[in-house]
């Protein structure tokens, strides 16, 4: 089974201060990296799917990017509504998805 | 109502209570998914139906007790819990057609507290 660990944990950032997530994979095969992000009290909401090494995928002031072992979440100019926790999946079979345990980001005006 | 749905939000149960929670997607998709979110750990799998069968189950222990009646709905009936299931429960559906492609659409969740 595949495993993704992330870091940092939690990260603080002001507003405007671009930063990048990283997720680390330990894969047989790449099958595909997937990030999420989570407010409080919701469930994961999909932001990006990326298969290949040197892939990229881009919405609002996100970036993903992957190579053979990392992919890394780009936070251009983040704003505070940008703040919930970023989670990046890797594939279980055909279906189902196994997490990272996240990072907790709070951009602060 | 749009997406996927989960009943009740919260819910507080004693150790000896018996109850359920409900998932319904109005998205059409062929899978429906059980996690397990608590504190401080990465979300884990519980349960996978694939066209109302039941494809997975992660050694989840007999006391958390799936249900799929067609493939809009799915249950997870909960009986003699212990404090260590207080966490939230995420529902999630997918389409699923061939190359995972990682998609999943979550509910809300049900926070569930045992006393």
């Amino acid at each position: 089974e595949d495993q993704v660990t992330q870091s940092p944990e939690a990260l603080r950032l002001q507003e405007g201060e671009s930063s990048s997530l990283n997720c680390s994979y330990t894969v047989s095969g790449l099958r595909g990296l997937f990030w999420y992000r989570q407010d409080p009290g919701k469930g994961p909401e999909f932001l990006f799917t990326l298969y290949s090494a040197g892939e990229e995928k881009e919405k609002e002031r996100l970036k993903a990017t992957l190579t053979k072992k990392e992919s890394f979440l780009h936070i251009t100019a983040p704003k505070p509504e940008d703040s919930a926790t970023y989670l990046c999946a890797s594939p279980r079979g055909r279906r189902a998805l196994t997490f990272g345990s996240g990072t907790r980001l709070q951009v602060q005006p | 109502e749009t997406g996927v749905t989960q009943t009740p939000r919260h819910l507080v149960m004693g150790m000896t209570n018996k109850k359920s929670l409900k998932c319904e997607q109005h998205l059409g998709h062929n899978a429906m998914y059980w996690y397990k979110q608590s504190a401080k750990k990465p979300l884990e799998l519980m349960f996978v139906y694939s066209l109302e069968e039941r494809v997975e189950n992660n050694s989840v222990p007999s006391r958390f007790s799936p249900e799929c009646p067609n493939s809009s709905h799915l249950f997870l009936h909960l009986h003699t819990l212990q404090p260590e299931d207080s966490a939230l429960y995420l529902c999630a559906s997918s389409q699923v057609a061939g190359v995972n492609t990682g998609e999943l659409f979550f509910g809300e969740g049900s926070r569930l507290t045992v006393l």
